[in-house]
């Protein structure tokens, strides 16, 4: 099993910028979930996905940020425009189902810095 | 809210020495609880969980137990490794079915040879 993929591993961009993060969950796993790892902040959910649909955005820092789940293998996250303080690591994760307790399975993160 | 509460870190410990790391959870139901483990550079990994009271997580050596009585789900290992150097995050799941994961803020521990 490939784990969840993520793309790219590291971006840099300068302010204003469109940035597209790609996530592909672990086939068969119904649930997907972006995170934002941050020093200040440490680690929050931004959306999350269940069968491809939307369940739960209220973690989305605001209207710059967009997520779309088009099938159940692939998932963006886009930044437009991007500004410094959304520096971060961006983590998406993937679970078999939404049930109790079970298990999320995170990608290697994407590392951004915008300048 | 739903919240958990771990210790504040640095640790840095010699290796073979015992280790705890303290986690505390909002008392608000009985949520599934979890420990995750960030090496660095990578994502986080699962390390254990428990989905009651009294049950006991384990893996590689690190144990936590789910008391309710103290709302705690402290990490325990007996003997460190070098390679058990990495930041570690206690975790819950929300209320109402959600599957939305609430972690602390995460404790950094090294371990030296």
């Amino acid at each position: 099993d490939a784990g969840v993929i993520q793309s790219p591993r590291h971006e840099v961009t300068e302010m204003g910028q469109e940035v597209t993060l790609r996530c592909k969950p672990i086939s068969g796993h119904n649930s997907l979930f972006w995170y934002r790892q941050t020093m200040m902040r440490g680690l929050e959910l931004l959306i999350y996905f269940n069968n491809n649909v939307p369940i739960d955005d209220s973690g989305m820092p605001e209207d710059r940020f967009s997520a779309k789940m088009p099938n159940a293998s692939f998932s963006t996250l886009k930044i437009q425009p991007s500004e410094p303080r959304d520096s971060a690591v961006y983590f998406c994760a993937s679970s078999p189902r939404l049930a109790e307790g079970e298990t999320q399975y995170f990608g290697p993160g994407t590392r951004l810095l915008v300048l | 809210g739903d919240s958990v509460t771990q210790m504040e870190g640095p640790v840095t410990l010699s290796e073979e020495a015992f280790l705890t790391i303290n986690c505390t959870y909002t008392a608000t139901g009985y949520p599934s609880l979890f420990w995750y483990v960030q090496y660095p550079g990578e994502g986080l990994q699962l390390l254990l969980k428990a989905t009651k009271a009294d049950d006991k997580g384990s893996n590689k050596g690190f144990e936590a137990t789910y008391r309710k009585e103290t709302t705690s789900f402290h990490l325990e290992k007996g003997s460190v490794q070098v390679s058990d150097s990495a930041v570690y995050f206690c975790a819950r799941l929300t209320q109402g079915g959600s599957e939305k994961l609430v972690f602390g803020k995460g404790t950094k521990l090294t371990v030296n040879p």
